[in-house]
């Protein structure tokens, strides 16, 4: 079984601490990726990885970085986090085709709260 | 940039009803997927449709896409409280590198 682990269910923060939420997967895909979650926004892209030490921003990635140093990991940072950045924290990661897009598979997701 | 508008944003049935979730696209759809989300947890892969008129089935849910790949419903037949959650729909923006954009989800409550 695939297998996306998230390295908290719940964290809670303060505003303009630095916040590091890891993911691990261990299927060797190529792709990885981190979404928030919001009520009525759907899932909304932050950054995704197509390769180690490869990032490309997704629809909103202002206030967050990443990094991939190894294939089966990435990590979203917050710089100094906010209270608009609570929300849920979704990984998720897929093989890379030419051709087409494949099945993500998600982690458990990390709900973060910031105060 | 492709948007996905699903309809309707909630729902409320009893057990034992039919129902359908729909997915709007503003561009042509090359791959679209069904995930179910349980609250406060991950999503769970349903099914994905990639060609004009396809309809895929697992246990009493269907996913249908429209011949011109613009829209896409599922199905749910005899819904069960095991049914309630949180429906996404994804799609494929046409890229190699596999993104998705989701619609902003419908929860689904089946009452016993």
């Amino acid at each position: 079984d695939v297998k996306v682990t998230q390295s908290s269910r719940y964290l809670v923060k303060r505003t303009g601490e630095k916040v590091f939420l890891e993911c691990v997967q261990d299927m060797d895909h190529e792709n990885m990726f981190w979404y928030r979650q919001d009520p009525g926004l759907g899932l909304r892209l932050i950054y995704f990885s197509y390769d180690v030490k490869m990032k490309e921003k997704g629809d909103i990635p202002e206030g967050y970085s990443v990094s991939r140093e190894k294939k089966e990991r990435f990590s979203l940072i917050l710089e100094s986090a906010s209270t608009n950045q609570t929300s849920m924290y979704l990984c998720a990661s897929s093989w890379r085709d030419s051709f087409t897009t494949t099945e993500q598979f998600f982690g458990p997701g990390t709900r973060l709260t910031v105060l | 940039s492709q948007e996905l508008e699903q309809s309707p944003q909630s729902l409320i049935v009893q057990e034992g009803k039919n129902l359908t979730i729909n997915c709007t696209s503003s561009k042509t759809l090359y791959g679209l997927y069904w995930y179910k989300q349980k609250y406060g947890e991950g999503l769970i892969f349903l099914m994905m449709l990639q060609k004009g008129g396809e309809e895929k089935s697992h246990e009493k849910i269907t996913a249908k896409l429209d011949e011109k790949k613009q829209q896409s419903s599922l199905h749910i037949t005899a819904s069960q409280p095991s049914h309630a959650g949180i429906y996404l729909c994804g799609a494929e923006g046409g890229t190699s590198y596999g993104k998705l954009t989701f619609g902003q989800g419908t929860i689904l409550t089946v009452h016993p």
